[in-house]
């Protein structure tokens, strides 16, 4: 159990346009998700963590307005790159949990989306 | 903010030798986790540790969480090509209702093996 499915695996869009990013949770309600951001050889830096029908809390320096994410449901959350430029350009991974999950280290990934911005 | 250092960055091991990294912090984590990641792929969940001092294993993996809390080691032993990745720990602030639940990752260790 506890698959999470992200959608797309790669991407490639034009500077300036905006890109969607889904991520799912196929076999658990997932009340948490993150949203991480990781460049070539470096660590999962982490964006931004959406509860359930609130809004999203984002790290220090992630500007909101142009990552913009949506969990409107318990199997659901969006991330969207708005106005997209190359530096832009990474693997955004999510991951998904409950609470009783968390508790036990139960992080669910996705498998992650390449962003290319041309 | 939190940092987890974790080394070494890197490992060129031959295949059946052991292998053993670290990670540590100037933060008390909850829990401890060791990932796997694959080229192109999210991180896989290898070992969870819940205690200070809990020694786990995991096949060829063994995993301590320090007695601080403030460090973890993960050993592989007798390594096959198949080990090649990056490894990651990451420490666990809290759950959901206390700073989020939220994982710091380390900067992670790629391993290489040469059969």
């Amino acid at each position: 159990g506890a698959v999470v499915s992200q959608h797309p695996s790669r991407v490639i869009c034009k500077s300036g346009t905006s890109v969607k990013i889904e991520c799912r949770s196929l076999d658990f309600q997932a009340t948490t998700m993150f949203w991480y951001r990781q460049f070539p050889k470096q660590s999962l830096m982490l964006m931004a963590t959406s509860n359930e029908g609130s809004k999203a809390t984002y790290e220090q320096g992630v500007e909101k307005d142009k990552f913009l994410i949506n969990h409107a449901s318990l199997t659901l959350s969006t991330l969207t790159v708005t106005s997209a430029h190359p530096e832009d350009s990474s693997f955004y991974i999510c991951s998904a949990t409950t609470l009783d999950r968390a508790e036990r280290g139960g992080y669910t990934f996705g498998s992650g989306t390449r962003l290319t911005v041309v | 903010g939190q940092q987890l250092n974790q080394s070494p960055q890197s490992m060129f091991i031959q295949e059946g030798e052991d292998v053993s990294m670290n990670c540590t912090s100037s933060s008390i984590f909850n829990t401890w986790l060791w990932y796997k990641q694959d080229p192109g792929e999210g991180p896989v969940l290898l070992i969870a540790l819940y205690k200070a001092g809990e020694l786990t294993s995991n096949g060829r993996l063994t995993a301590q969480f320090g007695i601080t809390r403030k460090d973890s080691f993960l050993n592989i032993s007798a390594s096959i090509p198949s080990d090649v990745g990056i490894y990651f720990c990451a420490g666990q602030l809290g759950v959901i209702y206390n700073q989020g639940g939220k994982l710091i990752f380390g900067q992670g260790t790629e391993l290489s093996v040469k059969p």
